[in-house]
């Protein structure tokens, strides 16, 4: 399997501008998370989805941010407008349900975006 | 507020060394606790997983104990190599899915 894959890897943008993060989880897991990475916080979850469906979303910063899961193969994070204070590695990582890994969180390389 | 804290923030041994990295978490009631591995610049890679059920998982060089009535976990790594250089986060998930991640131990193996 290829594990969790997200786009872009890098992403550089003004402020105002509407940012959309793409994430492909791994094939046959049930849950995906959204985490932001900062130096200040750590990994912070944004939301989460079971079965494509948002479960909890009391993470997300603010109005601006979020999040969409049409199919259990895709996800998207939006951000719309972005501000500087937006800049953080952002993660999606997918979780199966059942068997000896139930429960284990399996993560992206994450997508680095810059707001200037 | 559910809390997971490591320490030390940041740990250097020799090569060879035994070491042990901290987790500890305020609240006892586990579903299970979750070992990552962060190398710089890149995303997070599951090392052990205890489930709540369990006391220890092992995989090659790496011990991972769970002792939930303390509330602390351990990860002992044997033998340490400066490719086991790396930043150690451990994450807790209780009732719900979330997963509550420390800030991690950043482990220097020096040659």
């Amino acid at each position: 399997d290829a594990g969790v894959i997200q786009s872009p890897r890098h992403e550089v943008t003004e402020m105002g501008q509407e940012v959309t993060l793409r994430c492909k989880p791994i094939s046959g897991h049930n849950s995906l998370f959204w985490y932001r990475q900062t130096m200040m916080r750590g990994l912070e979850l944004l939301i989460y989805f079971n079965n494509n469906v948002p479960i909890d979303d009391s993470g997300m910063p603010e109005d601006r941010f979020s999040a969409k899961m049409p199919n259990a193969s895709f996800s998207t994070l939006k951000i719309q407008p972005s501000e500087p204070r937006d800049s953080a590695v952002y993660f999606c990582a997918s979780s199966p349900r059942g068997g000896i890994n139930t429960g284990e969180l399996f993560f992206g390389e994450g997508s680095r975006l810059t707001v200037l | 507020k559910q809390e997971v804290t490591q320490i030390p923030a940041a740990l250097s041994v020799p090569e060879g060394e035994n070491l042990v990295l901290n987790c500890s978490f305020t609240d006892s009631a586990i579903y299970n606790l979750q070992w990552f591995r962060q190398d710089p610049g890149k995303g997070l890679t599951s090392l052990l997983l205890i489930q709540s059920s369990q006391r220890e998982q092992t995989s090659g060089r790496l011990n991972a104990s769970l002792d939930k009535s303390s509330g602390r976990s351990t990860l002992y790594i044997a033998a340490s190599q400066p490719g086991d250089s790396a930043t150690y986060l451990c994450a807790r998930r209780g009732g719900s899915e979330k997963l509550v991640f420390g800030k991690g131990t950043k482990l220097t193996v020096n040659p």
